[in-house]
This record gives structure tokens, C-alpha cells and sequence, in this order.
């Protein structure tokens, strides 16, 4: 079985500042994607970023990237340059790269940044 | 679709009550995903459709939940006899045949109350 931890319930950061998100993950897969989300109050999930297991470079998307410490199993979000609308929930996700293509969701970090 | 369309955004029901949830995915994705949100929690995987076809049913919590998809398009997930741990919001996703290459992409959900 998979199982996605955040440990950060509620986080908060100023405007323009930077925030580490946490998240950990277990499984016995070898070969799988991490995946950050992000949910607004409209209840969308949006996909922040994506990270292959067997790659070793960290993901970048503009802002956003990772530190990805596969033996750990840790998956962290780093977000450069808060900006106001970067204010929501972030989930972290765990999908194995063969079978069902569901995901595993952590319980999520509510991020507010503070202008 | 341009998105992922859900009906109804918001659903209040009486103990006892059946409902059913709509999902329109976007036109072409083949896969289709229900997953459950509950208040302070992650989202929890329910049901996947591949085409018509449902593979894995692991994720239903109890029989009073099923869901169907005709046409390769339109899924309606029911809940029967609504108890009220079944309160939370319901949200569908679609994707290409393979999710973790090209990603999900979430609808905005329906927030099913249960009184």
C-alpha cells in the first residue's frame, strides 16, 4: 500500500518570501510520479508540478520546484517569490507507474500568504 | 468540454435520500477518475473508469455507492440511502490513457450535504 504524509496542517509566509512545503511518502514501488497539486477556494485541483521517480533531477515549473530525496522518500514543494495567489491547499500525490493510474493523496498544507 | 464539468456545484439531501453526481469529462480523455474530499482530509480514491469499463471498484466504501460511464464519456457516480458521513465533496477527473504522462484534470466538484 502507498501512503503520502504532510506533517504542516497550516503554513503561512510573506509576500515574495520563500516556504518549504513538506511531504514524505511510502512505498514499495520502484519506478513511479510524485505530483504537488494545488487547490484554490474554487475546488479545483491544479497541477503544480511533477516528478519522475527514476529521474534525479529535480522538477522545476517558474517559481515552483522540488527536492526530491528518493532514498528518504521525501518530496518536498519549494515556492520562490510568494506571491498572493499562490494562497491555498497544497497536496502532495504518489501514482505507481504501472496499473491503475490513481492517485494517493497526502492530507494536505494550507498555505496563506500574508502581503 | 474545454474542462471537466461537474453537476450540481452544490447538493443538500436528506438522511435516507439516493443522489446522483454528475461528470462530463473533457472529450477524448478515455480514462475517468471519482475521488471523495472530506473535510480536513485528503482526497480519497473511489472509482476509475477506462472507457466503459470499470477495473478497479477497490475504492467504493460500502455497496450504497456505484457509479456508471455510457458512451466512453458521462459518468454519473450514486449514492444510495445518503447516511451522513457521506458529506463531503465529490470530485472527477480525466485524463488521456496514460495519467501520469499527461497529467488529470480535475473538475471543481460537487459539495454533497447530507441533513
Amino acid at each position: 500500500a502507498q501512503t503520502v504524509t504532510q506533517s504542516q496542517p497550516e503554513m503561512s509566509v510573506q509576500e515574495a518570501e520563500t516556504v518549504t512545503l513538506s511531504c514524505t511518502y511510502d512505498t514499495s514501488e520502484n519506478n513511479y510520479y510524485l505530483f504537488w497539486y494545488k487547490q484554490p477556494p474554487s475546488r479545483q485541483m491544479i497541477l503544480v508540478i511533477r516528478q519522475e521517480a527514476y529521474k534525479q533531477q529535480n522538477a522545476t515549473e517558474n517559481r515552483f520546484s522540488v527536492n526530491f530525496q528518493k532514498a528518504a522518500k521525501s518530496f518536498s514543494l519549494k515556492i520562490s517569490d510568494s506571491q498572493l495567489g499562490d494562497t491555498a491547499m497544497y497536496f502532495c500525490a504518489f501514482m505507481k507507474k504501472t496499473g491503475a493510474n490513481n492517485l494517493f493523496f497526502g492530507t494536505g498544507t494550507r498555505l496563506t500568504v500574508i502581503p | 468540454g474545454a474542462g471537466v464539468s461537474q453537476s450540481p456545484s452544490n447538493k443538500v439531501t436528506e438522511k435516507g435520500k439516493d443522489v446522483e453526481l454528475r461528470c462530463d469529462p473533457i472529450s477524448g480523455h478515455t480514462a475517468l477518475y471519482w475521488y471523495r474530499q472530506s473535510l480536513g482530509q485528503g482526497l480519497e480514491f473511489l472509482i476509475y473508469f477506462q472507457g466503459n469499463s470499470a477495473p478497479d471498484k477497490s475504492g467504493l466504501p460500502s455497496d450504497r455507492f456505484s457509479a456508471e460511464r455510457t458512451g466512453g464519456s458521462v459518468s454519473t457516480l450514486t449514492i444510495q440511502r445518503t447516511q451522513q458521513e457521506d458529506s463531503a465533496v465529490y470530485l472527477c477527473a480525466s485524463s488521456l490513457r496514460d495519467a501520469a504522462n499527461y497529467g488529470y484534470t480535475f473538475g471543481s466538484g460537487t459539495r454533497l450535504t447530507v441533513v
